[in-house]
């Protein structure tokens, strides 16, 4: 199985503030990653499909890159509504997919 | 609207079994993949099961031989049988949509519509 870590577990942050949030592969997926976000309560929401692609309606504040093993989630211009959880996905392994273990972000 | 609602989940004994369904609308089931993803409380994301548009189905090891992932195309539902429960399935259920974005060589998805969830717990 292929196993995704994320780090950091968790981070606090100002509005404003640009953050980073990393994602490793056990294992090459080359661009088969999507990130997610979750807020208390809610069902996760697509951000960032095939690493790097912006799903549509996802404000432009949210980024991704990478490739291989590691991958990054960017957000610039952090916004209230932006504290939640990430989990970043891999799909390499199609239909075995995999999550990482999550990153939540809070207010500083 | 394209929408997903889950239905089904709620307190059950350990051994037992629950059906959880997912109505679509705005789209077709069969025409996708979809597939169950569970949370268990305070805890991260963890992939279930799959069918696919052929109607493969794919289960994680967690829940072999005791999940079934199903559909009904007529009520353009998708269902999900669990047996042999145990405390450890305790969990929110969301059922989602696998989105194809294409690509090569290897194709591109993402889980692009969820349903709001059911509660499961398993407790005697």
């Amino acid at each position: 199985d292929i196993q995704m870590t994320q780090s950091p577990s968790s981070l606090s942050a100002s509005v404003g503030d640009r953050v980073t949030i990393t994602c490793r592969a056990s294992q090459s997926i080359s661009s088969s990653l999507n990130w997610y976000q979750q807020k208390p309560g809610k069902a996760p929401k697509l951000l960032i499909y095939a690493a790097s692609s912006l799903q549509s309606g996802v404000p432009s504040r949210f980024s991704g890159s990478g490739s291989g093993t590691d991958f990054t989630l960017t957000i610039n211009n952090l916004q209230p509504e932006d504290f939640a959880a990430y989990y970043c996905q891999q799909h390499y392994s199609t239909p075995q997919i995999t999550f990482g273990q999550g990153t939540r972000l809070e207010i500083k | 609207e394209v929408q997903l609602v889950e239905s089904g989940g709620g307190l059950i004994q350990p051994g037992g079994s629950l059906r959880l369904s997912c109505a679509a609308s705005g789209f077709t089931v069969s025409n996708n993949y979809m597939s169950w993803v569970r949370q268990a409380p305070g805890k991260g994301l963890e992939w279930v099961s799959v069918i696919y548009s052929g109607g493969s189905t794919y289960y994680a090891d967690s829940v072999k031989g005791r999940f079934t992932i199903s559909r009904d195309n007529s009520k353009n539902t998708l269902y999900l049988q669990m047996n042999s429960l145990r405390a450890e399935d305790t969990a929110m259920y969301y059922c989602a949509r696998w989105h194809d974005y294409g690509g090569s060589p290897w194709r591109n998805y993402g889980m692009d519509v969820w349903g709001q969830g059911t509660t499961v717990t398993v407790s005697s």
